[in-house]
């Protein structure tokens, strides 16, 4: 089954414990994508991946770090979590980004 | 900068009517894709439709179509006999050219749809 994995689905953690999120997905797509979604502020994308070994920032991507070593896998990883980094985060893939994107079912994270 | 505007936060309309939902985009690329997302309350993201900027014909999947509208800069996605399965937000996004010659996306804030039975 073509799928977007994420994993911890939910994640509550302290200010400043490292944390890796990770996202894999089985379809071959070159493009790869962390958005994270805040009430009234729809997604906004945080990094992408055109293909291995080439990203950019998005929108938002203070505080974040990716990485892409291999085409299936563009985990998420934030070194030193805030509160305001508390958010619902979507990985995506797509096999360029002017196809439609599949979606990851999304991490709920709280930084207290 | 590339910015995607959706101007109604909340919409309510009765089954079986169309809807229509607003978006307005700005960008100065002369090559950009706009795509229509469902998010119903489960939470999941689903793909609707997709038009690109040199497509001549407004894109059409089912009762989803949009109502591209260059000139205007405007992108709205009409919902033919609307369902109270339709209930959900609705995002429309942007594929833009960064400086750098990468793509990244845009959202707008999103229109949250209530069908009333």
């Amino acid at each position: 089954e073509a799928q977007v994995t994420q994993n911890p689905r939910y994640l509550i953690t302290v200010t400043g414990k490292k944390l890796t999120v990770t996202c894999s997905q089985n379809m071959n797509h070159e493009y790869m994508s962390w958005y994270r979604q805040d009430p009234g502020l729809g997604l906004r994308q945080i990094y992408y991946s055109m293909n291995v070994e080439v990203t950019d920032k998005g929108d938002v991507p203070e505080g974040y770090k990716v990485s892409r070593k291999e085409k299936r896998n563009f985990p998420l990883i934030l070194e030193s979590p805030s509160p305001n980094q508390t958010s619902l985060y979507f990985c995506a893939s797509s096999l360029t980004s002017v196809n439609e994107q599949y979606f990851g079912p999304g991490t709920r994270l709280t930084v207290t | 900068a590339q910015k995607i505007t959706q101007t109604q936060p909340g919409m309510f309309v009765q089954e079986k009517e169309a809807v229509t939902l607003d978006c307005t985009y700005d960008t100065s690329d002369p090559s950009y894709g706009l795509f229509w997302y469902k998010q119903p309350s489960s939470g999941e993201m689903i793909f609707l439709i997709y038009q690109g900027s040199y497509d001549q014909q407004n894109a059409t999947e089912g009762r989803y179509s949009l109502n591209f509208q260059k000139a205007r800069k405007s992108a709205n996605l009409v919902i033919s006999a609307s369902q109270l399965g339709d209930s959900a937000m609705y995002f429309c996004a942007m594929r833009v050219l960064s400086n750098f010659g990468n793509e990244k996306l845009t959202f707008g804030t999103g229109t949250r749809l209530t069908i009333i039975p």
